[in-house]
Order: structure tokens, then sequence, then C-alpha cells
């Protein structure tokens, strides 16, 4: 099945920075790419999500890009404010079956 | 708005104990999941529904078992409760393989 790698585990940036999120994927037939932000006590929230025939997709300070060929994306967080501060997931679906596979998360600090 | 709810927010068990954790949604979609949600693991999947009475084993299934006896109901079933158990169970829906899902805002369950 398919497996997905999600790096960093823990990340750290100052207000106003950028942060990016990397994720891989195993299978080739991944097509549909979701990205979850999760507050702490709260569930997982879709902020963005990308479909394997487009290479980005941009939302106001979040942006998605996807590479096929070497099968990762990533997430783009510019400006990041003190509520960017979460866990955040990437997942990936395959083309058959109806399963989402889940990264193991990358938790974001934002300091003021 | 999709809403899945999980009556369930914070339970204590007692080990051998049957456990029943309750995830209702409301805007009729054909799949339901169950997820478990554990520090440095992710999201793991127990078990999905794509339709009424009708299931599939995730990545974890052992010592739990699902019902759907309606569309819009998905119960996760710990048999004989266990420590090892002791996790956030996330409830989540999608209309169909082409959809994204939405959770719920999760059960947190401690087996003592």
């Amino acid at each position: 099945g398919e497996n997905v790698e999600q790096h960093p585990s823990t990340l750290s940036v100052q207000e106003g920075d950028s942060a990016v999120i990397k994720c891989t994927y195993s299978d080739s037939a991944s097509n549909y790419f979701p990205w979850y932000k999760q507050e702490l006590g709260k569930r997982p929230q879709l902020i963005i999500d990308i479909r394997s025939n487009v290479g980005e997709k941009k939302d106001q300070r979040i942006a998605v890009t996807l590479n096929k060929t070497a099968k990762h994306f990533s997430l783009h967080i510019t400006e990041t404010q003190p509520e960017d501060s979460a866990v955040y997931f990437c997942a990936a679906r395959p083309v058959t079956g109806n399963q989402f596979y889940f990264g193991t998360g990358t938790s974001l600090t934002v300091i003021p | 708005d999709v809403k899945v709810t999980q009556s369930s927010r914070y339970l204590v068990k007692r080990t051998g104990e049957k456990v029943f954790l309750e995830c209702v949604q409301d805007m009729d979609h054909e799949n339901m999941f169950w997820y478990r949600q554990d520090p440095g693991l992710g999201l793991r999947l127990i078990y999905f529904s794509y339709d009424v009475k009708m299931k599939e084993k995730g990545d974890i299934p052992e010592g739990y078992s699902v019902s759907r006896e309606k569309k819009e109901r998905f119960s996760l079933i710990l048999e004989s409760a266990s420590t090892n158990q002791t996790s956030m169970y996330l409830c989540a829906s999608s209309l169909s393989v082409l959809n994204t899902i939405y959770f719920g805002e999760g059960s947190w369950l401690t087996v003592v």
C-alpha cells in the first residue's frame, strides 16, 4: 500500500517568516493530496488540496506544490502568524480505493 | 457545512469492558472512516465503510469491529478494551472516492 513520510516532525519559526513542510509518497497511482491543520484539542480541518494534474495551488498565504516525478509534495506558509501554530498533516489517496494515507504530522510553532 | 458528530468526547473505561464509539454525519456521505491518532504515529485507519452494512479493514483493525446499519451512522466497537487502546479516535466521512474527508471532533478514550 501507499506510504507517506512527512518532515520535519517539529518546526519553529519567527512570526512573519515562511514555513515549509514536505511529504513524500510511494504509490505513483496516488492522485489526490490534501493538507489538514489540527489545532490543539480540535478536529483536523482541510486547508488546501491538490490533484495530480496540477503542479501548484495557492490560497492566500498557503500554497502546495506537487512533483509527481519525485513523488513529493510540500506545504508552504508565508508571513506566518501565531494562529498558524498547529499540527499539520499531509495525506495521499491512490486512484483506486477509498483509503487516505496520512503522514505522521508536523507540529508548527510560530514565535511572536 | 459538513457536520460529523462524535457523541462521546471523553471516556474512561476499565480493561475488559466493551466500548462503543458513535459517529453521525449529516451530509448523506457514502464513505465513513475510523482513525486512531497517537503522538508520533499520525492518523492510522482502523476501519472504513463505503456503504451501509459494508466495511473494510484498515491498517490496524485488530481488537476493533465496526457497525454501519444506517448511512449516517458508523460505530466503532472495542470488544474488550485494553490499556494499549488508550488513544484519540477520529471519525470521518466523505461524499465519494473523489472527495476529501471531513473529521469529527474526536473521542479521547482512556482505558485503565
